[in-house]
C-alpha cells in the first residue's frame, strides 16, 4: 500500500499570505489528523477529520482551518501567515478515529518570511 | 489543560549502554502510543499499549504502561547507532479522539 503523501514538501511564503497544504491518506483510511511540529513546541495537534467531519480541534487560532473530501483526502489552510507559523506540518492517517495506529506523512515544511 | 511530559529531553549514551525515557500524563489515558522520529524524518509508529500495567517487548525495546494509566516508559537495552532519533509518546485522553504528544526525548548514541 502506498503511504501517506503530502504536498507540497517545501513552501516559502511571506507574512500575510495564505497557504493550502494537502494530504492523501493511505487507501482505506478514513481519519486524517494534522499536527504542527516546531523545535520549541514539539508536536501539537491541529484537528482531526473523519468522514468529512471535523471530530476534534486543538488550541489553534481560527486562521488555521481544514476540510476533508469524500475520498478522505484532506486539506489544511492557514490564512494571514505569521512568522511563528513556520513549522513542519504533518498529517497522519488511520483507519478510524482514535485508538488506532497513526501513519504519518513526510510533512510539509513551511517557512514564513 | 491536558499535558504529557516526557523526560529526559536529551540523552547521550555510549553504544551498548541502556536508555530509558519516561512519559507522564496529567490525566488518565485510554491508551498510549510510542513513535520514533529520525533526524529529518517523520514520526513512525512503534507500539500501542492499552491495558493497565501492560508490558510489551520488541527485540531490544521494552514498553510499559503504568497501573494508573497515567505514565509509560520505553527502555532500550544495549543501544545501537541505529537507535538515534527522537522518541515520542502520545496519549489518547478518555472520551476524545485526539492524541496529546509528549515533548520527546532526543537520543544520541556515541559509537
Amino acid at each position: 500500500k502506498a503511504g501517506v503523501t503530502q504536498t507540497p514538501r517545501y513552501l516559502i511564503k511571506t507574512r500575510g499570505q495564505q497557504v493550502t497544504l494537502s494530504c492523501s491518506p493511505i487507501s482505506g483510511h478514513r481519519s486524517v489528523s494534522w499536527y504542527q511540529q516546531t523545535p520549541g513546541q514539539g508536536l501539537q495537534f491541529l484537528f482531526e477529520y473523519f468522514s468529512e467531519t471535523q471530530r476534534n480541534k486543538g488550541n489553534f487560532p481560527g486562521r488555521f482551518s481544514g476540510r476533508q473530501f469524500s475520498n478522505s483526502r484532506s486539506e489544511m489552510n492557514v490564512s494571514t501567515l505569521e512568522l511563528g507559523d513556520s513549522a513542519l506540518y504533518l498529517c497522519a492517517s488511520s483507519l478510524v478515529a482514535g485508538e488506532e495506529t497513526q501513519y504519518f506523512g513526510p510533512g510539509t515544511r513551511l517557512l514564513v518570511l | 489543560g491536558q499535558q504529557v511530559m516526557q523526560i529526559p529531553q536529551y540523552q547521550h549514551v555510549q553504544e551498548g549502554e541502556d536508555f530509558t525515557t519516561y512519559c507522564n500524563s496529567s490525566t488518565t489515558l485510554s491508551n498510549i502510543q510510542w513513535y520514533k522520529q529520525r533526524p529529518g524524518g517523520h514520526p513512525v509508529f512503534l507500539i500501542q499499549l492499552v491495558k493497565s500495567g501492560e508490558v510489551k517487548k520488541q527485540k531490544r525495546l521494552t514498553f510499559q504502561f503504568g497501573e494508573a494509566k497515567k505514565n509509560s516508559s520505553l527502555h532500550i537495552t544495549a543501544t545501537q547507532t541505529t537507535d538515534v532519533g527522537t522518541y515520542f509518546c502520545a496519549g489518547l485522553t478518555s472520551g476524545t479522539y485526539k492524541y496529546i504528544f509528549g515533548t520527546g526525548t532526543r537520543l544520541k548514541v556515541l559509537a
